[in-house]
């Protein structure tokens, strides 16, 4: 199936470091979800963007809807131990009720 | 407030026999609901959504079929599993409307053996 390029695929971090990742898409989207998934559970929901060049913070998460509408980009600030997983992005186009996935990002924070 | 569940959580069958996962949305009225798996160590794989009730749009060709009998009930069946379909499946749901936030349940572990 059809899945959005994400990027990094994985990183290993220093505890209080800045994390960025991004995802790409070909096509336009009007709608970016970034999730958190945690081992054996179901993905949560992080932050969602609904228009380009939106800036939307969650706490010490922060994420922005590409202006050319086909990508958008996830920074952590301050990383902790509790920030490890996997983070996925989503995209949505007009006309459609489908989402698709990003191959996620697996974080992993050094203390 | 909205709630999503999925069950059951975990599930190990035999190649050949039939399977039901079953997922219920509480607190929303018409939702779009959907069904995701994924393999290990990779991304989610949209399998069936629906808009309705009755309405199933298929993604992929396979062995799996959903259905939605109720408002806010989605189930997904095979009649006979393949070693292929072992995976973590999740249920999700948005509120209508074209587009907005997708939410997830709990996901459910299916191993054939």
């Amino acid at each position: 199936g059809q899945q959005l390029n994400q990027s990094p695929q994985s990183m290993f971090i220093q505890e209080g470091e800045d994390v960025s990742m991004n995802c790409t898409s070909s096509s336009i989207f009007n709608t970016w979800l970034w999730y958190k998934q945690d081992p054996g559970e179901g993905p949560v929901l992080l932050i969602a963007l609904y228009k380009a060049g939106e800036l939307t913070s969650n706490g010490r998460l922060t994420a922005q809807f590409g202006i050319t509408r086909k990508d958008s980009f996830l920074n952590i600030s301050a990383s902790i131990p509790s920030d490890v997983g996997i983070y996925f992005c989503a995209g949505s186009g007009s006309g459609t009720y489908k989402y698709i996935f990003g191959t996620g990002t697996r974080l992993k924070v050094l203390a | 407030s909205q709630t999503i569940h999925q069950w059951p959580a975990t599930l190990v069958q035999p190649v050949g026999s039939p399977l039901s996962l079953e997922c219920t949305v509480e607190g929303t009225s018409n939702p779009n609901l959907y069904w995701y798996r994924q393999a290990a160590g990779r991304g989610l794989q949209l399998l069936f959504y629906s808009v309705g009730i009755g309405q199933i749009s298929s993604e992929v060709p396979q062995n799996l079929s959903a259905s939605r009998p109720q408002d806010r009930q989605f189930i997904l069946s095979s009649k006979k599993l393949l070693l292929s379909d072992s995976g973590f499946y999740l249920c999700a749901w948005s509120g209508g409307a074209n587009t907005g936030e997708l939410f997830f349940g709990e996901g459910s572990r299916l191993t054939v053996l």
